[in-house]
């Protein structure tokens, strides 16, 4: 849905390096989600993130990942230290739970080449 | 473990017949389920959406939620070439404090 932002779209590192990966929720949703996709794998839960809160990071790696979603900006998802199987697409969904009905919507995704 | 299980596929269909796919999941008090679709190097996209037992139709899909089988399902009527695509089932529980659980989704192939 291109009412979630995702940038960049593509974003090549060499191993070692930092990556930041940003992402703009659709306007009025306060509930963020990052998923991690590798090529022909289905998608993985890592992060769930309320503004100013980490309510779920039960599928975060325990060291090099991180995210954070500010009070005010974007989500970010930070991976230090590249290596090459950090490789994937990184894909940000938002939402506005109204009670149960917590359709979520995602971005487009960033394609992360570590080399 | 929330766990959401689908049949991987690939689930090859001849056009204008019926697609069916299918979905399991693991945790009871799940109360809100998605179906994506998600073509080939892009984002999932949301298709429909079933909080209540029972079917809910929105133009050619079906999706259909069984809470005591714990089985929530996606027709696709008078498939077309363009269906093709992997189907994505997504589960949330409780009252929506979790993310989102998805399965690793069905490959379809509506063959012409």
């Amino acid at each position: 849905n291109a009412g979630v932002m995702q940038n960049p779209r593509h974003l090549v590192r060499r191993r070692g390096q930092e990556a930041r990966l940003r992402c703009s929720p659709m306007k009025g949703h306060s509930h963020v989600y990052w998923y991690r996709q590798l090529p022909e794998e289905g998608l993985k839960f890592m992060v769930y993130l309320q503004k100013e809160n980490i309510i779920d990071e039960s599928g975060m790696p325990k060291e090099r990942f991180s995210a954070e979603f500010p009070k005010e900006g974007p989500s970010i998802l930070r991976i230090q230290q590249v290596v090459r199987g950090d490789s994937a697409a990184y894909f940000c969904a938002s939402s506005s739970p109204v009670g149960r009905e917590t359709e979520a919507f995602f971005g487009q995704g960033t394609r992360l080449t570590v080399v | 473990q929330k766990e959401v299980e689908q049949n991987s596929g690939p689930l090859s269909v001849p056009e204008g017949a019926i697609a069916s796919l299918n979905c399991t999941y693991s945790d009871r008090g799940s109360q809100s389920f998605f179906w994506y679709r998600q073509y080939s190097g892009k984002s999932p996209e949301l298709i429909m959406s079933i909080y209540s037992n029972g079917d809910k139709e929105d133009g050619r899909f079906t999706a259909q939620l069984n809470k005591a089988s714990q089985y929530v399902s996606l027709l696709i009527r008078d498939s077309q070439p363009s269906d093709s695509a992997t189907y994505l089932c997504a589960v949330v529980s409780g009252g929506g404090a979790d993310g989102l659980t998805f399965g690793k989704g069905t490959h379809l192939i509506i063959q012409p």
